[in-house]
């Protein structure tokens, strides 16, 4: 059973600097979220794609970050000139129409 | 606004059930209970969700009042792996692409 994978899980970065992540939902999944946690909190929503087309988008997600999902399969979050307050997990879930939304483990982001 | 309410922490022994209550103040005619749960350093994972009738699964129960605004969430014999933050979540309507709206769940801590 091939669940959510998300890659990198870890990365350190310089303040300044752009980072990418990769998410690759479940292959049948046709809609896709990302979203942010950070320590002792829950995850919050940031943006969310139904095959190639992004549908909504959080206003956490600042003019810095940009995401997308060519072809309606894997996607990608960047995140330009990363501040100290990107620092978080980020994780990605897909869904197949109204069905239960499955989360892949996340990418953990430090900025120094 | 909407207010979900759950205990910050419960502790459980292994082997016994564990019980996690949710309230919500409000909650629509079409919007279902879900419940996640989130290992430490792991995406949240889906566990059962129900609309007005309980519900039973290879990992939990969940029981919703009539009312629906309670809901409990069962693990009928707790083990160590359950160790968890448990989240109680309203979403909807079915077919829906929103997105889900973490508060800060249960600790959940079963103890050998």
């Amino acid at each position: 059973d091939t669940g959510v994978s998300q890659n990198p899980r870890h990365k350190i970065t310089k303040r300044g600097q752009n980072v990418t992540f990769r998410c690759d939902p479940i292959s049948e999944h046709n809609r896709l979220y990302w979203y942010r946690q950070t320590l002792g909190q829950g995850p919050e929503f940031l943006t969310y794609f139904q095959n190639e087309a992004q549908l909504e988008k959080s206003r956490l997600l600042s003019d810095r970050f940009s995401a997308e999902r060519p072809k309606g399969s894997f996607s990608t979050l960047e995140i330009q000139r990363t501040e100290q307050g990107d620092s978080a997990m980020y994780l990605c879930a897909s869904s197949f129409m109204g069905q239960p939304q499955h989360f892949g483990d996340g990418t953990r982001l430090s900025i120094l | 606004d909407a207010k979900t309410t759950q205990p910050p922490s419960m502790d459980c022994a292994e082997g016994r059930a564990a019980n996690l209550p949710c309230n919500h103040s409000t909650i629509s005619g079409n919007e279902y209970v879900y419940w996640y749960r989130q290992i430490h350093s792991q995406g949240p994972q889906y566990i059962i969700h129900g609309l007005k009738n309980n519900e039973t699964n290879e990992m939990a129960s969940l029981i919703i009042t009539e009312d629906r605004k309670s809901s409990t969430l069962i693990l009928p014999h707790a083990t160590l792996r359950d160790t968890a933050v448990y989240y109680c979540i309203k979403w909807g309507p079915a077919g829906s692409a929103r997105q889900l709206t973490f508060g800060s769940g249960t600790q959940l801590t079963v103890l050998p």
